[in-house]
């Protein structure tokens, strides 16, 4: 079974709709981290979590939210999908320490929002 | 800012050759540079993470490279076999301390 598991592998929806991508990890890690990756550009940051009660805002939130409803879950919402949020989008952990552990991420969840 | 480029954004390399990918990064206080490997439709799976006072790390036919000074780190790979087709991507820490990508290298070795 994968580490870091991502739900679902693929999503197409409508402009509007409000979805909800899932991660769920086994490795222990207490940071967890939501990236979308676009052509060309590589990947960015929308939201990451240190533990349950910590949320933080990355480069690009807006239009998003999260959910850490446990240390192994965490969810990331689009509450009114629009067409240029369509793109891949990566959940990844970490395990706490000094910055020098590697990242472990999921396979990616496509959305296509029409 | 941290800002992280890589070029050439593709590489086509026929099967043996020894070959260098580069990144480059903007901000020296970096304090480790990660490198990733991407399979089409799979995440991103972690090749070698050097930290600030480590110059190299190597694993297997891989060796990357961090030059602080320059701002450039290299994956160098030797005998480059067909199964090494990927995208290649750096990561440096950025704002808040988290990794800033670059948009990565795709690579095909030719059999």
């Amino acid at each position: 079974d994968a580490d870091v598991t991502q739900t679902p592998r693929n999503r197409i929806t409508k402009t509007g709709k409000r979805i909800m991508l899932e991660c769920s990890q086994t490795k222990g890690h207490d940071r967890m981290y939501w990236y979308r990756q676009d052509p060309g550009l590589g990947l960015r940051l929308i939201y990451y979590s240190f533990d349950v009660k910590d949320i933080n805002k990355g480069e690009i939130s807006d239009g998003y939210s999260v959910s850490r409803q446990a240390q192994a879950k965490f969810s990331l919402s689009l509450e009114s999908a629009i067409p240029n949020q369509t793109a891949l989008y990566f959940c990844a952990t970490r395990e706490a320490g000094g910055g020098n552990q590697p990242q472990h991420f999921g396979d990616g969840t496509r959305l296509s929002i029409l | 800012k941290q800002e992280v480029t890589q070029i050439p954004a593709a590489l086509s390399v026929p099967e043996g050759e020894n070959l260098v990918l580069n990144c480059s990064f903007t901000d020296s206080a970096i304090y480790n540079l990660q490198w990733f490997r991407q399979d089409p439709g799979k995440g991103l799976t972690s090749l070698l993470l050097i930290q600030s006072s480590q110059r190299e790390q190597t694993s297997g036919r891989l060796n990357a490279s961090l030059d602080k000074s320059s701002g450039r780190s290299t994956l160098y790979i030797a005998a480059s076999q067909p199964g090494d087709s990927a995208t290649y991507l750096c990561a440096g820490p950025g704002s808040a301390r988290q990794l800033t990508f670059g948009s990565g290298t795709q690579l095909t070795v030719l059999p």
